[in-house]
């Protein structure tokens, strides 16, 4: 079946350093892979995307990782600031079928 | 800000009742998703709306059933709601490549 499914619930990192939340996926019919960001509160937001054909994708402080051999994304924050603490979902993308299908999410926490 | 305004943004039922959630966007964009996010879950796909009609649907029953307008607002209802219902309920435009634009959600506690 399709799933997207995150490595780790929560990720706890020092403010300045960086953090890397880690994504698995199932489903090799995605066109993108999506990272969002959800604050408390809110709706996910966008922060980056990247096409399947792609294998890096560099945004401001942030950098997402394809490896389509394992099935496997990543997102790289730099200098990690405490309005990053949020909860970050990564999404596989079938714009075939405009379906898009969310992992569960990590939970980033900055700590100052 | 994303443009996207959904309303209630809280609301409580008992089981057995009904809902209506709205959603209205600024984007222009004429495909809205409409997606459940339990607690401490990613959201789950309920359906899209294209030019006010359904397509696409995920795995939810049909007393889950929406409408969207000529201006590209959307209505969610829900009918017989069970307990299991609870759940933020996130609406979504969307762009040609399938980015979403969500709402803060309307955020629904079945008693």
């Amino acid at each position: 079946g399709e799933s997207v499914g995150l490595h780790l619930p929560t990720l706890s990192v020092q403010e300045g350093d960086n953090s890397i939340i880690n994504c698995a996926y199932s489903n090799s019919a995605s066109d993108y892979f999506i990272w969002y960001k959800q604050e408390s509160g809110k709706g996910p937001q966008f922060i980056i995307d990247i096409r399947s054909n792609m294998d890096k994708r560099q945004g401001q402080r942030v950098t997402v990782l394809l490896n389509k051999t394992v099935k496997h994304l990543s997102l790289q924050i730099a200098a990690t600031q405490p309005g990053d603490s949020a909860v970050y979902f990564c999404a596989g993308v079938n714009t075939g079928g405009f379906k898009t299908i969310f992992g569960a999410g990590t939970r980033l926490f900055v700590k100052a | 800000e994303t443009g996207v305004t959904q309303s209630p943004t809280h609301l409580i039922k008992t089981r057995g009742q009904q809902v209506t959630l709205r959603c209205s966007s600024q984007s222009g964009h004429n495909t809205v998703s409409w997606y459940q996010q339990a607690l401490g879950q990613g959201p789950q796909f309920i359906f899209q709306y294209y030019r006010e009609e359904e397509n696409g649907r995920g795995n939810f029953p049909p007393r889950f059933s929406g409408l969207q307008f000529p201006n590209y607002s959307s209505e969610l209802n829900v009918n017989a709601l069970e307990l299991d219902d609870s759940a933020l309920y996130l609406c979504a435009s969307e762009t040609i490549t399938g980015e979403l634009f969500f709402g803060e959600g309307s955020r629904l506690t079945v008693l």
